[in-house]
């Protein structure tokens, strides 16, 4: 099946930091992707779209200063946690599909700041 | 607003117990409906139904979607402790010229040996 490599798995770090996370479809170009944020015992949000070349498409209620989202080509985008306080800490994943196919997920990204 | 809602939202049975999980949805510009288990990191996707009274199967596993009455079921059979997972429902739809993901509440299964 297809593989979406999410990296890092696990950042701890201060309040006042940036943090990025990537995600990388390793055998397929992927036409989307998607970031999501998960808090415990609760299902996946979707915090926005990521098509690769154009600007990412935020759900409501997300900022898109606080999220920065570069999907550089068909394999690859990253998520970026600017200047990150601890109500940012949670579960990050992202996915990528081809049209018309399942999404595939990577790891997931467990964030916490402290 | 487009809407998935997942019931019962959590559910305990014995191991050879069959199971029944529902997910019923209000959304516009539907294009398919996905079932995903997740244990302890990310989904994995079960199946992915686009057309109505068609059962997909996959072992133990079936699924089934009714898109007059706009819901679908996931039978789990014969459960084995290794079902225990939270399952969730996912609708993709269209929109502005893309498409994006709308995912269910979840069920938490648990199943005892």
């Amino acid at each position: 099946g297809a593989v979406v490599s999410q990296h890092p798995s696990r950042v701890i770090c201060k309040s006042g930091t940036s943090v990025k996370i990537e995600c990388r479809s390793l055998d397929f170009q992927a036409t989307t992707m998607f970031w999501y944020r998960q808090f415990p015992k609760q299902s996946l949000m979707l915090m926005a779209t990521s098509n690769e070349g154009s600007k990412a498409t935020y759900e409501q209620g997300v900022e898109k200063d606080k999220f920065l989202i570069n999907h550089a080509s068909l394999t690859l985008s990253t998520l970026t946690v600017t200047s990150a306080h601890p109500e940012d800490s949670s579960f990050y994943i992202c996915s990528a599909s081809l049209w018309g196919q399942p999404q595939h997920f990577g790891d997931g990204t467990r964030l916490s700041i402290l | 607003e487009d809407k998935v809602v997942q019931s019962p939202l959590s559910l305990v049975v014995h191991e050879g117990d069959t199971v029944t999980l529902n997910c019923s949805y209000e959304v516009t510009n539907f294009r398919s409906l996905l079932w995903y288990k997740q244990e302890k990191k990310a989904p994995t996707f079960l199946f992915m139904l686009t057309s109505s009274g068609i059962e997909k199967k996959s072992g133990r596993l079936s699924s089934i979607l009714d898109k007059k009455e706009l819901f679908s079921i996931l039978n789990i059979t014969a459960t084995q402790t290794g079902d225990s997972a939270v399952y969730l429902c996912a609708l993709e739809v269209t929109t502005s010229g893309t498409y994006k993901y709308i995912f269910g509440t979840g069920t938490r299964l648990k199943v005892l040996a």
